[in-house]
């Protein structure tokens, strides 16, 4: 079974563009959870989706933003970057809201 | 809110001594509790997690858990550390009426093994 697989691994963008982030979830797994990780602030949870819906969000501005698809493939955006949103930005999955998550590997975002 | 505290930023043993990762816990009912490791350029590898029932609960890689409710903690132990768990451990938790706030991640325990 293939595990939670993100894309792109690293990136480099510039202050002000923006970016989007796609994560494909464990087969069968209908949520997934977005995690931002900083030195500075560790894990922080931004966002979960289940079954296309945002059923629970984090204390993030509102540039950050994600949708998930039919097919349980999630996508996050952040608008208008700033250099503090450099981080590695985590992706999991679960079959059930409040369930065990797996997580991927990562994208892991330098804003210049 | 609930909240998280691994007191030990980092952690140093031995090869082959025994191991114990501290991680209290701030909440009123019954926690979801989890421990997650994470190595260098990696995403978070669930080691093990206590829902309910037995408090002293059993992961992979050879380490356990024991939940002390009077104590709010759940440390996590490993008899025989190897060079391979060197690494970064998290504790987490979410409340059982479903997470609204996602998972509330400890700051983390850097493990350095000395050979």
């Amino acid at each position: 079974k293939a595990g939670v697989t993100q894309t792109p691994r690293y990136l480099i963008k510039t202050r002000g563009q923006q970016v989007t982030l796609s994560c494909s979830p464990i087969s069968g797994h209908r949520s997934v959870s977005w995690y931002q990780q900083t030195p500075g602030q560790g894990l922080q949870f931004l966002f979960e989706y289940f079954s296309e819906t945002q059923r629970n969000k984090g204390n993030f501005p509102g540039r950050f933003s994600g949708r998930q698809f039919s097919n349980s493939r999630s996508e996050m955006n952040v608008s208008t970057l700033e250099l503090g949103d450099s981080a590695l930005y985590l992706c999991a999955s679960s079959f059930q809201q409040a369930g065990e998550l797996f997580f991927g590997e990562g994208s892991r975002l330098t804003v210049l | 809110a609930q909240s998280v505290t691994q007191p030990d930023i980092h952690i140093t043993v031995s090869e082959g001594a025994s191991l114990e990762l501290r991680c209290n816990y701030s909440y009123g009912a019954t926690p979801y509790l989890f421990w997650y490791v994470q190595s260098p350029g990696q995403g978070l590898q669930l080691l093990l997690k206590y829902f309910s029932g037995d408090t002293l609960v059993q992961g992979i890689k050879g380490f356990e858990a024991e939940f002390k409710r009077s104590q709010s903690s759940f440390n996590l132990r490993k008899p025989s550390v190897h060079w391979s768990d060197a690494a970064e451990y998290f504790c987490a938790t979410f409340n059982s009426g479903g997470g609204a706030d996602g998972l509330t991640f400890g700051k983390g325990t850097h493990l350095i093994i000395q050979p």
